[in-house]
């Protein structure tokens, strides 16, 4: 099993719908949880990070936490084609001192 | 100023070579690390420093070896390249892995690696 897993894709959604990222993972030791976008042929970079269960939100996303059922989630919401991108999950666990990527999900936004 | 640096940006060289690839941070960062992804876009941790010190070496060839002269500063280098290496590379660098429970991390551009 791997220690993080993202919902395959890629993930086809038309501009202006929510677009819905799924990430579990196996390691109870983790306190925090990111996700990170990449363009394609760019570095990934933080769009969320939460760290207490329940929901967060920040403009258009919203991440969500549950620890007990080992989830964390992102919303996108009013999709655009520029949200078009790959999207990674990581989470940190701080005993281990160590990050760990999902394998990302290709999300792409259909105008 | 670009946060985090890396030299240089596209490699292309033949199998056999041993080829560095730099890294520099300059937002104070105590901790960096190298990663790996591949043609298929999965992101796999190599290597993590923390103040000089290796704290991550997951399982890469011993062909890999970082050199960290600074906490700003952390490079890679890779001895007798094979095909198999031709990924990106990225270096990234957090604020303190070892007692932040946060650890935002901060990615350079990439290299580009091609082997011959």
């Amino acid at each position: 099993q791997k220690e993080v897993e993202q919902n395959s894709g890629p993930l086809s959604v038309p501009e202006g719908a929510i677009a819905s990222l799924n990430c579990t993972y196996s390691d109870r030791g983790s306190q925090s949880f990111f996700w990170y976008r990449q363009y394609s042929g760019k570095s990934p970079e933080l769009i969320m990070s939460i760290y207490s269960n329940g929901d967060k939100e920040d403009g258009r996303f919203t991440a969500q936490l549950n620890k007990a059922s080992q989830y964390v989630s992102l919303l996108i919401r009013d999709s655009q084609p520029s949200d078009s991108a790959t999207y990674l999950c990581a989470l940190y666990n701080t005993n281990a001192g160590k990050s760990t990527f999902g394998d990302g999900t290709t999300l792409t936004v259909k105008p | 100023d670009t946060a985090v640096s890396q030299t240089p940006k596209y490699l292309v060289t033949q199998m056999g070579n041993d080829k560095s690839i730099k890294c520099e941070q300059n937002l104070g960062h105590d901790t960096m690390y190298w990663y790996k992804q591949d043609s298929k876009k999965f992101l796999k941790i190599m290597f993590s420093y923390n103040n000089k010190e290796l704290i991550i070496n997951e399982t890469v060839p011993n062909r890999f070896s970082p050199k960290s002269p600074d906490k700003a500063h952390l490079n890679l280098h890779i001895n007798s390249l094979e095909l198999g290496d031709s990924a990106v590379y990225f270096c990234a660098s957090s604020q303190d892995a070892g007692r932040a429970i946060t650890d935002t991390q901060y990615f350079g551009p990439g290299t580009r690696l091609t082997v011959l």
